[in-house]
Protein backbone atom coordinates (compact mmCIF):
# COMPACT_ATOMS: atom_id res chain seq x y z
CA UNK A 1 0.00 0.00 0.00
CA UNK A 2 1.00 3.54 -1.11
CA UNK A 3 2.07 6.14 2.04
CA UNK A 4 2.51 9.73 1.31
CA UNK A 5 4.82 11.28 4.29
CA UNK A 6 5.66 14.98 4.17
CA UNK A 7 8.25 16.62 6.78
CA UNK A 8 7.80 18.83 8.60
CA UNK A 9 4.47 19.58 9.11
CA UNK A 10 4.99 23.16 9.35
CA UNK A 11 7.38 25.40 7.84
CA UNK A 12 8.11 29.33 8.88
CA UNK A 13 10.65 30.96 6.79
CA UNK A 14 11.18 34.86 6.47
CA UNK A 15 10.49 36.69 3.45
CA UNK A 16 12.99 36.21 0.97
CA UNK A 17 14.64 32.92 1.74
CA UNK A 18 14.78 29.67 -0.12
CA UNK A 19 11.69 27.14 0.63
CA UNK A 20 12.68 23.46 0.35
CA UNK A 21 9.43 21.08 0.74
CA UNK A 22 10.10 17.07 1.17
CA UNK A 23 7.65 14.72 0.25
CA UNK A 24 8.39 10.72 0.35
CA UNK A 25 6.64 8.04 -1.03
CA UNK A 26 7.33 4.23 -0.11
CA UNK A 27 6.05 2.52 -3.47
CA UNK A 28 8.65 3.37 -6.25
CA UNK A 29 6.33 2.45 -9.25
CA UNK A 30 4.51 5.73 -9.60
CA UNK A 31 3.03 7.09 -12.65
CA UNK A 32 3.44 10.69 -11.65
CA UNK A 33 3.71 12.99 -8.63
CA UNK A 34 1.80 16.33 -8.48
CA UNK A 35 2.33 18.83 -6.31
CA UNK A 36 -1.00 20.98 -5.31
CA UNK A 37 -1.03 24.47 -3.03
CA UNK A 38 -4.35 24.79 -0.51
CA UNK A 39 -5.23 28.19 0.85
CA UNK A 40 -7.36 28.05 3.60
CA UNK A 41 -10.88 26.36 2.99
CA UNK A 42 -10.19 26.46 -0.43
CA UNK A 43 -9.59 23.68 -3.28
CA UNK A 44 -6.39 22.14 -4.26
CA UNK A 45 -4.23 24.31 -7.26
CA UNK A 46 -1.93 22.42 -9.17
CA UNK A 47 1.73 23.60 -9.18
CA UNK A 48 3.63 21.34 -11.11
CA UNK A 49 3.54 17.70 -12.20
CA UNK A 50 6.42 15.23 -12.80
CA UNK A 51 5.56 12.12 -15.31
CA UNK A 52 7.70 9.25 -14.13
CA UNK A 53 10.09 9.11 -16.64
CA UNK A 54 11.18 12.83 -15.30
CA UNK A 55 13.33 14.66 -12.97
CA UNK A 56 12.29 17.68 -12.58
CA UNK A 57 9.97 20.45 -13.70
CA UNK A 58 9.98 23.68 -13.28
CA UNK A 59 7.26 26.87 -13.41
CA UNK A 60 8.54 30.70 -12.63
CA UNK A 61 10.18 30.01 -9.05
CA UNK A 62 9.26 26.86 -8.44
CA UNK A 63 11.09 23.76 -9.01
CA UNK A 64 10.67 20.06 -8.26
CA UNK A 65 12.53 17.16 -8.37
CA UNK A 66 12.03 13.54 -8.56
CA UNK A 67 14.14 10.29 -7.63
CA UNK A 68 12.17 7.32 -7.87
CA UNK A 69 14.68 4.65 -6.72
CA UNK A 70 14.72 6.38 -3.30
CA UNK A 71 10.96 7.59 -2.68
CA UNK A 72 11.51 11.47 -2.88
CA UNK A 73 10.39 14.46 -4.25
CA UNK A 74 11.48 18.09 -3.28
CA UNK A 75 9.71 21.17 -4.25
CA UNK A 76 11.74 24.88 -4.00
CA UNK A 77 10.42 27.86 -3.91
CA UNK A 78 12.89 30.62 -4.97
CA UNK A 79 12.73 33.83 -2.47
CA UNK A 80 9.71 33.77 -0.79
CA UNK A 81 6.93 35.63 -0.59
CA UNK A 82 3.99 36.48 2.13
CA UNK A 83 1.53 35.12 -0.77
CA UNK A 84 3.69 31.55 -0.62
CA UNK A 85 1.98 31.24 2.79
CA UNK A 86 -0.54 28.31 2.22
CA UNK A 87 -0.43 24.23 2.78
CA UNK A 88 1.86 22.26 0.25
CA UNK A 89 0.40 18.72 -0.56
CA UNK A 90 2.39 16.16 -2.81
CA UNK A 91 -0.05 13.42 -4.08
CA UNK A 92 1.20 10.25 -6.78
CA UNK A 93 -0.68 7.98 -8.74
CA UNK A 94 0.11 4.26 -8.62
CA UNK A 95 -0.98 2.47 -11.82
CA UNK A 96 -1.60 -0.70 -9.42
CA UNK A 97 -4.06 1.17 -7.85
CA UNK A 98 -5.99 2.77 -10.78
CA UNK A 99 -6.57 6.71 -11.05
CA UNK A 100 -6.26 7.45 -7.81
CA UNK A 101 -4.03 9.88 -5.68
CA UNK A 102 -2.99 9.16 -2.25
CA UNK A 103 -1.56 12.50 -0.72
CA UNK A 104 0.90 13.48 2.17
CA UNK A 105 -0.07 15.03 4.59
CA UNK A 106 0.90 18.39 3.63
CA UNK A 107 3.81 20.93 4.75
CA UNK A 108 1.72 24.05 6.37
CA UNK A 109 4.32 26.89 5.19
CA UNK A 110 4.54 30.25 6.89
CA UNK A 111 6.02 32.94 5.19
CA UNK A 112 7.06 36.09 7.45
CA UNK A 113 7.50 39.52 5.65
CA UNK B 1 -11.84 27.98 -19.90
CA UNK B 2 -14.01 27.20 -17.02
CA UNK B 3 -12.56 25.02 -14.53
CA UNK B 4 -14.06 22.37 -12.31
CA UNK B 5 -17.16 23.51 -10.78
CA UNK B 6 -18.60 22.13 -7.71
CA UNK B 7 -22.09 23.05 -6.29
CA UNK B 8 -23.20 23.99 -3.48
CA UNK B 9 -20.02 25.78 -1.84
CA UNK B 10 -21.79 25.34 1.73
CA UNK B 11 -24.23 22.76 3.21
CA UNK B 12 -25.73 21.98 6.22
CA UNK B 13 -27.24 19.21 7.39
CA UNK B 14 -28.75 17.35 10.35
CA UNK B 15 -27.59 13.82 11.37
CA UNK B 16 -29.63 10.88 9.41
CA UNK B 17 -30.51 13.53 6.54
CA UNK B 18 -29.10 12.87 2.74
CA UNK B 19 -26.88 15.13 0.87
CA UNK B 20 -26.15 14.98 -2.65
CA UNK B 21 -23.22 17.30 -4.00
CA UNK B 22 -22.29 18.01 -7.79
CA UNK B 23 -19.42 18.45 -9.66
CA UNK B 24 -18.77 19.90 -13.01
CA UNK B 25 -15.74 18.77 -14.66
CA UNK B 26 -13.45 20.62 -17.04
CA UNK B 27 -14.97 20.26 -20.71
CA UNK B 28 -13.53 17.74 -22.36
CA UNK B 29 -12.77 15.52 -19.29
CA UNK B 30 -13.88 12.76 -19.10
CA UNK B 31 -12.83 11.55 -15.62
CA UNK B 32 -13.67 12.89 -12.18
CA UNK B 33 -12.16 11.69 -8.88
CA UNK B 34 -13.90 12.04 -5.29
CA UNK B 35 -12.14 13.16 -2.52
CA UNK B 36 -13.09 13.75 1.05
CA UNK B 37 -10.35 16.08 3.59
CA UNK B 38 -10.69 16.42 7.26
CA UNK B 39 -8.32 17.62 9.38
CA UNK B 40 -7.88 14.30 11.32
CA UNK B 41 -7.62 11.85 8.08
CA UNK B 42 -5.80 14.25 5.24
CA UNK B 43 -7.50 13.75 1.61
CA UNK B 44 -8.88 10.12 1.36
CA UNK B 45 -9.94 9.08 -2.07
CA UNK B 46 -13.74 8.28 -2.58
CA UNK B 47 -14.03 7.21 -5.64
CA UNK B 48 -13.25 7.54 -9.53
CA UNK B 49 -15.61 7.64 -12.68
CA UNK B 50 -14.75 7.85 -16.94
CA UNK B 51 -17.66 7.73 -19.30
CA UNK B 52 -20.28 7.35 -16.61
CA UNK B 53 -18.32 3.52 -15.11
CA UNK B 54 -16.88 3.95 -11.93
CA UNK B 55 -13.60 2.54 -12.01
CA UNK B 56 -12.33 2.57 -9.00
CA UNK B 57 -13.96 2.70 -5.10
CA UNK B 58 -11.87 3.84 -1.95
CA UNK B 59 -12.27 2.36 1.52
CA UNK B 60 -15.32 4.57 2.32
CA UNK B 61 -19.18 2.93 3.53
CA UNK B 62 -22.04 2.60 1.17
CA UNK B 63 -23.50 5.07 2.58
CA UNK B 64 -21.59 7.12 -0.21
CA UNK B 65 -22.27 6.73 -3.21
CA UNK B 66 -21.80 8.26 -6.68
CA UNK B 67 -22.93 8.52 -10.59
CA UNK B 68 -21.52 10.34 -13.74
CA UNK B 69 -24.00 11.39 -16.18
CA UNK B 70 -23.13 10.88 -20.37
CA UNK B 71 -21.81 15.21 -20.09
CA UNK B 72 -19.35 13.89 -17.45
CA UNK B 73 -20.67 16.11 -14.43
CA UNK B 74 -21.14 13.57 -11.83
CA UNK B 75 -22.83 13.73 -8.39
CA UNK B 76 -22.36 12.21 -4.73
CA UNK B 77 -24.67 11.17 -2.46
CA UNK B 78 -24.16 10.73 0.79
CA UNK B 79 -27.37 9.01 2.88
CA UNK B 80 -28.34 8.77 6.68
CA UNK B 81 -25.34 11.88 7.24
CA UNK B 82 -23.05 11.08 10.80
CA UNK B 83 -21.43 13.91 12.28
CA UNK B 84 -18.44 12.39 11.41
CA UNK B 85 -19.30 13.09 7.29
CA UNK B 86 -18.60 16.57 8.42
CA UNK B 87 -15.55 17.67 5.65
CA UNK B 88 -14.40 19.60 2.72
CA UNK B 89 -15.72 17.69 -0.56
CA UNK B 90 -13.19 17.85 -3.59
CA UNK B 91 -13.86 17.26 -7.20
CA UNK B 92 -11.14 16.05 -9.11
CA UNK B 93 -11.27 15.94 -13.14
CA UNK B 94 -8.71 14.76 -15.66
CA UNK B 95 -8.46 15.22 -19.66
CA UNK B 96 -7.52 10.89 -20.22
CA UNK B 97 -8.68 8.38 -18.91
CA UNK B 98 -4.88 7.79 -17.50
CA UNK B 99 -4.59 11.21 -15.88
CA UNK B 100 -1.80 11.73 -17.86
CA UNK B 101 -1.66 15.69 -17.51
CA UNK B 102 -2.92 15.04 -14.04
CA UNK B 103 -5.75 16.31 -12.36
CA UNK B 104 -7.61 19.86 -11.68
CA UNK B 105 -9.67 20.18 -8.48
CA UNK B 106 -12.68 22.56 -7.96
CA UNK B 107 -12.98 24.58 -4.89
CA UNK B 108 -15.19 21.86 -2.92
CA UNK B 109 -18.25 21.75 -1.07
CA UNK B 110 -18.08 22.05 2.83
CA UNK B 111 -20.32 19.96 4.47
CA UNK B 112 -21.50 20.87 8.00
CA UNK B 113 -24.08 17.82 10.15
CA UNK B 114 -24.69 19.61 13.48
Amino acid sequence: KQEVTQIPAALSVPEGENLVLNCSFTDSAIYNLQWFRQDPGKGLTSLLLIQSSQREQTSGRLNASLDKSSGRSTLYIAASQPGDSATYLCAVMVPAAGNKLTFGGGTRVLVKP
Amino acid sequence: KAGVTQTPRYLIKTRGQQVTLSCSPISGHRSVSWYQQTPGQGLQFLFEYFSETQRNKGNFPGRFSGRQFSNSRSEMNVSTLELGDSALYLCASSSDSQAHYGYTFGSGTRLTVV
